[in-house]
């Protein structure tokens, strides 16, 4: 069963590009969270989103219920954005999709 | 300074040996969670602890085994009876088990099986 699934699983991006990372999901929901995991493997939250849109520097998270799908965007991507970014499905206990890596190259 | 730690940070051990792994948090959180990563895959829930002496299983508590006696500290021990034991284990703590509680993780423990 794959509950959760994000695209894309990896991404190469020059620095300064415009990032986009999708999660879809087939559950309902009552929140979805975003996470970063550095490459030490130490993981930070990023977002929790029920609804509508959340901005965080040059992050930007946005979930749309009835089609069950969100996104996380990064504006001016830097090469310091490079991690494993992870969509998670909270029901109570978190569901957590397999990560997109994202590489950012100078 | 608030937050979560998880020792050791590598972890070597040998077959048909039990080994635990530490997580203490000073955040006075009531939640504690035990999750397995593999590589490709999810975060899978080993099991969690919603207040002191009390746990559940999660989807993968099969050859694990935990207890809860401080509300700081929430010890994992792998046992032999673990087939593929092989992973990194991150340790997380919230202040309830709502669908709202955010989630703080610790480092991670990376087990190797020799």
């Amino acid at each position: 069963k794959n509950e959760v699934e994000q695209s894309p699983q990896n991404l190469t991006a020059q620095e300064g590009e415009f990032i986009t990372i999708n999660c879809s999901y087939s559950v309902g929901i009552s929140a979805l969270h975003w996470l970063q995991q550095h490459p030490g493997g130490g993981i930070v939250s990023l977002f929790m989103l029920s609804s509508g849109k959340k901005k965080h520097g040059r992050l930007i998270a946005t979930i749309n219920i009835q089609e069950k799908h969100s996104s996380l965007h990064i504006t001016a991507s830097h090469p310091r954005d490079s991690a494993v970014y992870i969509c998670a499905l909270s029901q109570g206990n978190l569901i957590f999709g397999k990560g997109t890596k994202l590489s950012v190259k100078p | 300074d608030g937050g979560i730690t998880q020792s050791p940070k590598y972890l070597f051990r040998k077959e048909g040996q039990n080994v635990t792994l530490s997580c203490e948090q000073n955040l006075n959180h009531d939640a504690m969670y035990w999750y397995r990563q593999d590589p490709g895959q999810g975060l899978r829930l080993i099991y969690y602890s919603q207040i002191v002496n009390d746990f559940q299983k999660g989807d993968i508590a099969e050859g694990y085994s935990v207890s809860r006696e401080k509300k700081e500290s929430f010890p994992l021990t792998v046992t032999s009876a673990q087939k593929n034991p092989t992973a990194f284990y991150l340790c997380a703590s919230s202040s309830g088990t709502s669908a709202y509680n955010e989630q703080f993780f610790g480092p991670g423990t990376r087990l190797t099986v020799l």
